[in-house]
């Protein structure tokens, strides 16, 4: 089946410095999608992408899908404590289940 | 709107037991789902369904029933537990291939 590759693991950073997640995928995603999963909490969604070579911003944060639809990246710039939790990426490839990476885990030291 | 409402919020079980996790959304999605995440861990597809009458095995299904006689409600069927159940359980609802919400989770302890 469909899967996606999600790095890192695990993040450690100072406040104020910039993280980056990567999402990769063997197969062309007809769209993507992160959530953000904060400790304790349940996760949230944060966007989805559609087009090749999109690129969408919330603020911090930057959200690009590759040129050929099988990857994709969330950077956040100038990180803050409420920053902290875990990303998820999702991708959906036409059927009706989205598959989940496992995540990166985002802490931040302040 | 409530959104997606899950219940109860916490429960341990003696292995052999059974119990329904509940799953409520008021948000007339077709699409509901069940996950699993472990201690750390990413989520995991147990069930799904597309509709009212309609339900599908996900990732991993051993252990697990469901059944979906209404659009709004989606329970999950533990029958005989096990401490390798031990999980927090998601449910989340979508409206065609869009946003999936979730509902708070459920914390599941085995002992």
């Amino acid at each position: 089946g469909q899967q996606v590759m999600q790095i890192p693991q695990y993040q450690h950073v100072q406040e104020g410095e910039d993280f980056t997640t990567y999402c990769n995928s063997s197969t062309t995603l007809s769209n993507i999608q992160w959530y953000k999963q904060r400790p304790g909490g349940h996760p949230v969604f944060l966007i989805q992408l559609v087009k090749s070579g999109e690129v969408k911003k919330q603020k911090r944060l930057t959200f690009q899908f590759g040129e050929a639809k099988k990857n994709s990246s969330l950077h956040i710039t100038a990180t803050q404590t409420t920053d902290v939790g875990t990303y998820f990426c999702a991708a959906g490839g036409g059927s009706e289940k989205l598959v989940f990476g496992k995540g990166t885990k985002l802490t931040v030291n302040p | 709107n409530a959104g997606v409402t899950q219940t109860p919020k916490f429960r341990i079980l003696k292995i052999g037991q059974s119990m329904t996790l509940q799953c409520t959304q008021d948000m007339n999605h077709n699409y509901m789902y069940w996950y699993r995440q472990d201690p750390g861990m990413g989520l995991k597809l147990i069930y799904y369904s597309v509709g009212a009458g309609i339900t599908d095995k996900g990732e991993v299904p051993n252990g697990y029933n469901v059944s979906r006689s209404t659009t709004e409600d989606f329970p999950l069927r533990l029958e005989l537990a096990a401490p390798s159940q031990t999980s927090v359980y998601f449910c989340a609802s979508s409206s065609v291939q869009e946003t999936q919400y979730f509902g708070p989770g459920t914390r599941l302890l085995v002992l």
